[in-house]
């Protein structure tokens, strides 16, 4: 069984920085991209990183590029988002989600339960 | 970057109607789209992939089509545990993969 979970959410100050990490199992880790996903307290969903199979090529949102780096190892199963720069509107729970494709780019298939990242002085 | 638009935002059915849930992309994207449902205080769960293939484990009761640029959930026969939140998201070619606004599901 697919099992991701997610950690790491806490209250963080405006131009703080975060590391959030999600642990996998249930599947061969390295064969899959991963996906960030995050959602805003009441609002939709909202697309944030995904990075491939062994690392080698990351991709993100227009309203994260340069402040988060995305990150995994591969060896302990673990996949991470790097926030700096956190300002009030990253302010969302945070989905690790597996992408359904082997050694591809598709959507996310099996999600985590999320974790509240909170930015506020 | 590719914009996706759901309608209706929000739609009121009783048990047992058949609803449809419209997503409409800015640009051509094939068959990549896929449908999720959430439910509050939960994680997204992927429903339909490929614009109208079944995920493992979801009833009939849901199907999906579209190609191109319009795409359509279908929900017959409603039942209690179907009143959620339903989203869209493409994921043509590389990223970003946007997702739809959502559209709230809830009971007349």
């Amino acid at each position: 069984e697919v099992q991701l979970v997610e950690s790491g959410g806490v209250v963080v100050q405006p131009g703080g920085s975060l590391r959030l990490s999600c642990a996998a199992s249930g599947f061969k880790f390295d064969d899959y991209s991963m996906h960030w996903v995050r959602q805003a307290p009441g609002k939709g969903l909202e697309w944030v990183s995904l990075i491939n199979w062994d690392g080698g090529r990351t991709y993100y949102a227009d309203s994260v590029k340069g402040r988060f780096t995305v990150s995994r190892d591969n060896s302990k199963n673990s996949l991470f988002l790097q926030m700096n720069s956190l300002r009030s509107e990253d302010t969302a729970f945070y989905y690790c989600a597996k992408d359904q494709s082997r050694r591809g780019y598709n959507y996310g298939d099996h999600w985590g339960q999320g974790t509240l990242v909170t930015v506020s002085s | 970057d590719i914009q996706m638009t759901q309608s209706p935002s929000s739609l009121s059915a009783s048990v047992g109607d058949r609803v449809t849930i419209t997503c409409r992309a800015s640009q051509g994207i094939g068959n990549h789209l896929a449908w999720f449902q959430q439910k509050p205080g939960k994680a997204p769960k992927s429903l339909i992939y490929d614009a109208s293939s079944l995920q493992s484990g979801v009833p009939s009761k849901f199907s999906g089509s579209g190609s191109g640029t319009d795409f359509t959930l279908t929900i017959s026969s409603l039942q209690p545990e179907d009143f959620a939140t339903y989203y869209c998201q493409q994921y043509n070619g590389y990223p970003p993969y946007t997702f739809g606004q959502g559209t709230k599901l809830e009971i007349k």
